[in-house]
């Protein structure tokens, strides 16, 4: 049982550059999540899909956008990779909105 | 303000010490508190969860709730160096399909046990 898999697990960018990371998760959740984790700062909530075919902005959605594929599977894309963007980047799933939260292991993404 | 504080630490104490944790938050509406141990190069991952005020304990582990204070800890008795990780506090307002209500984390406190 994996719970929420994200790929890769570590990325290099040039700035510039797009990527996409994945998340899937096989725990027949409705919700899932993206945040990024950078010291000091905790986790913050870029964007999030209650629901398959809905997806809302959390607190830092801007240079980023998501894809809702399926009910397993929860996508973000960087369009131009900017320095600012490096971090580590965790997917996040749960049954419904608000409940606990199952994450994966992470991608860590550096932009040089 | 912040809607969750959380004091980010780091905290050391030696093997066997009583370890609390805590946070303070804001929005007197939260109901769920939930506890999340992070593990270096890890996901968090989910310890415990309450609902409105009181105790939990499972195992080692005891939650609590002040609601009337706005304040959670997490207690760690006779705390392993196993136990050395971030741990984190999340909040929320409600389960009952709450469309587009995520959680609320704090910062994350840093805990070494030596041993």
């Amino acid at each position: 049982n994996a719970g929420v898999t994200q790929t890769p697990k570590f990325q290099v960018l040039k700035t510039g550059q797009s990527m996409t990371l994945q998340c899937a998760q096989d725990m027949n959740h409705n919700s899932m999540y993206w945040y990024r984790q950078d010291p000091g700062m905790g986790l913050r909530l870029i964007y999030y899909s209650a629901s398959e075919g809905t997806t809302d902005k959390g607190e830092v959605p801007n240079g980023y956008n998501v894809s809702r594929l399926n009910k397993r599977e929860f996508s973000l894309r960087l369009e131009s990779a900017a320095p600012s963007q490096t971090s580590v980047y965790f997917c996040a799933s749960s049954e419904i909105s608000a409940q606990p939260q199952h994450f994966g292991d992470g991608t860590r993404l550096s932009i040089l | 303000q912040k809607e969750v504080e959380q004091d980010p630490g780091p905290l050391s104490v030696p093997e066997g010490a009583i370890v609390s944790l805590n946070c303070t938050y804001s929005n007197s509406a939260f109901q769920y508190f939930m506890w999340y141990r992070q593990y270096s190069r890890k996901g968090p991952e989910l310890l415990m969860y309450t609902y409105s005020s009181g105790n939990k304990e499972d195992g080692r582990f005891t939650a609590q709730v002040d609601k009337s204070s706005k304040y959670i800890s997490l207690f760690i008795r006779d705390s392993q160096p196993s136990d050395s990780a971030t741990y984190l506090c999340a909040m929320s307002l409600a389960w009952e399909n709450q469309a587009g209500t995520a959680l609320i984390f704090g910062k994350g406190t840093t805990l070494s046990v030596s041993s």
